[in-house]
């Protein structure tokens, strides 16, 4: 079945690079998201990557994907503390052929000043 | 454009009590969804309607109810709250163009059940 995986937290330090992993299982998600929640907030897109590319970069956003072993990487660079946040991938299964997302458990960013 | 609306945002219900979460978007949307939020397990799919008239199970459909009498709302009805249904709720929005979506998002309603 559809299971996404995230590691449940990461610390860093301010300006430190961050790096947020998952794994996801359906082969046919056509596109791959991160999705930000920030607390007591409603999540907002972040970025996304078509299944088709490897690297996505977006100012301090960049994106790995591995379709071989089903890895896909947010990486934030010059982290800053109002990038604390929680930080969910999210896949589109069945070739994208529906809306439905499935969203991985999340990962709690915390940035020390 | 107010975007994805819910209310209420706080609700304390006793076991057994029925109520309504309301949502509401006036993007036009046709694809809308409802997920839950509990600590360790994400967002979980409740149910899903991609236009009026027209509503589905997600992952975790017993208990709730939904309807979809207009593109704008969509609520999402607890016929007999119970404990596990306390959690964070929210509702999101979509166009329904079957590839790269992006799902809006309301600010959540947070209900606990006693």
């Amino acid at each position: 079945g559809e299971d996404v995986e995230q590691s449940l937290f990461l610390s860093v330090r301010e300006g430190d690079s961050s790096v947020i992993n998952c794994t996801y299982t359906d082969s046919s998600s056509t596109y791959l998201y991160w999705y930000k929640q920030e607390p007591g907030a409603g999540l907002q897109l972040l970025t996304y990557i078509f299944s088709n590319m490897d690297m996505k970069q977006d100012q301090r956003l960049t994106v790995l994907l591995n379709k071989k072993d089903k890895h896909l990487s947010l990486r934030i660079a010059d982290t800053q503390t109002g990038d604390s946040a929680i930080y969910f991938c999210a896949e589109s299964p069945y070739g994208g052929a529906t809306n439905k997302l499935i969203f991985g458990t999340g990962t709690l960013l915390a940035v020390q000043p | 454009n107010a975007g994805v609306t819910q209310t209420p945002k706080f609700q304390v219900l006793k076991t057994g009590q029925s109520m309504t979460l309301q949502c509401a978007q006036d993007m036009n949307h046709e694809y809308m969804s409802w997920y839950r939020q509990d600590p360790g397990m994400g967002l979980r799919l409740i149910h899903y309607s991609v236009g009026a008239g027209i509503t589905d199970q997600g992952e975790v459909p017993n208990g709730y109810n939904v309807s979809r009498s207009t593109t704008e709302d969509f609520p999402l009805r607890l016929l007999s709250a119970a404990p596990s249904q306390t959690s964070v709720y929210f509702c999101a929005s979509s166009e329904r163009t079957g590839y790269y979506n992006e799902q809006f998002f309301g600010p959540g309603t947070r209900l606990t059940v006693l």
